[in-house]
């Protein structure tokens, strides 16, 4: 079965910085695109980023453009999400999940809370 | 992009049939073949119900159905069961993103 464990999440003041990592496990990690989304409080899902197996291509919502970079360590089988200068707005679960095709997605972590405040 | 419009509450009682509908437009739900449909329990990660419009992933109970219809998508739950109660939010391909969109999500009570 597909794991996806992710971490990095908690506090961060307006500005500050975070970086999420997602370990994965159970199927073969470089061959899967992978994308990251969030959902803040209460609120529905939205898409923040993705990455190609090969991390050849990579792609961002218009909301964390220029401010949040998606990467992978396939020797690690692991996916990061750096994100800079963090908004209030940016306050959310973070849930990684793996990219059957297309834009389906076929497996995700249990998520990690981001809260930026000061 | 603007989410994909689904209805905010959807109830049926235990055994009825429920449809959740997810309206977009040209640019995504009516030009494109992928769309996916995903439940969300509370405090817990969403799971793949349908993908491709009427595709279940294995695992899947065949009581949750998927078509489209133009703009619109729809899910069905048939034979409606207490477990059944969550959030559904569906998503499609879109010309406008790399990315795709989600739905507003609908929160279906079982009564």
């Amino acid at each position: 079965e597909v794991q996806l464990l992710e971490s990095g999440g908690g506090l961060a003041q307006p500005g500050g910085s975070l970086r999420l990592s997602c370990v994965a496990s159970e199927f073969t990690f470089s061959n899967y695109a992978m994308n990251w989304v969030r959902q803040a409080p209460g609120k529905g899902l939205e898409w923040v980023s993705g990455i190609s197996g090969d991390s050849g291509s990579t792609f961002y919502a218009d909301s964390v453009k220029g401010r949040f970079t998606i990467s992978r360590n396939n020797s690690k089988n692991t996916l990061y999400l750096q994100m800079n200068s963090l908004r209030a707005e940016d306050t959310a679960v973070y849930y990684c999940a793996k990219v059957l095709s297309h834009i389906t997605l076929d497996s995700w972590g249990q998520g990690t809370l981001v809260t930026v405040s000061s | 992009q603007s989410a994909l419009t689904q209805p905010a509450s959807v109830s049926g009682s235990p055994g009825q049939s429920i449809t959740i509908s997810c309206t977009g437009t040209s640019s995504d739900v009516g030009g494109y073949s992928h769309v996916s449909w995903y439940q969300q329990h509370p405090g817990k990660a969403p799971k793949l119900m349908i993908y491709d419009v009427s595709n279940r992933p294995s695992g899947v109970s065949n009581r949750f159905s998927g078509s489209k219809s133009g703009n619109t998508a729809s899910l069905t739950i048939s034979g409606l069961q207490a477990e059944d109660a969550a959030d559904y939010y569906c998503s499609s391909k879109t010309s406008s993103s790399t990315l795709g969109v989600f739905g507003t999500g609908t929160k279906v009570t079982v009564l």
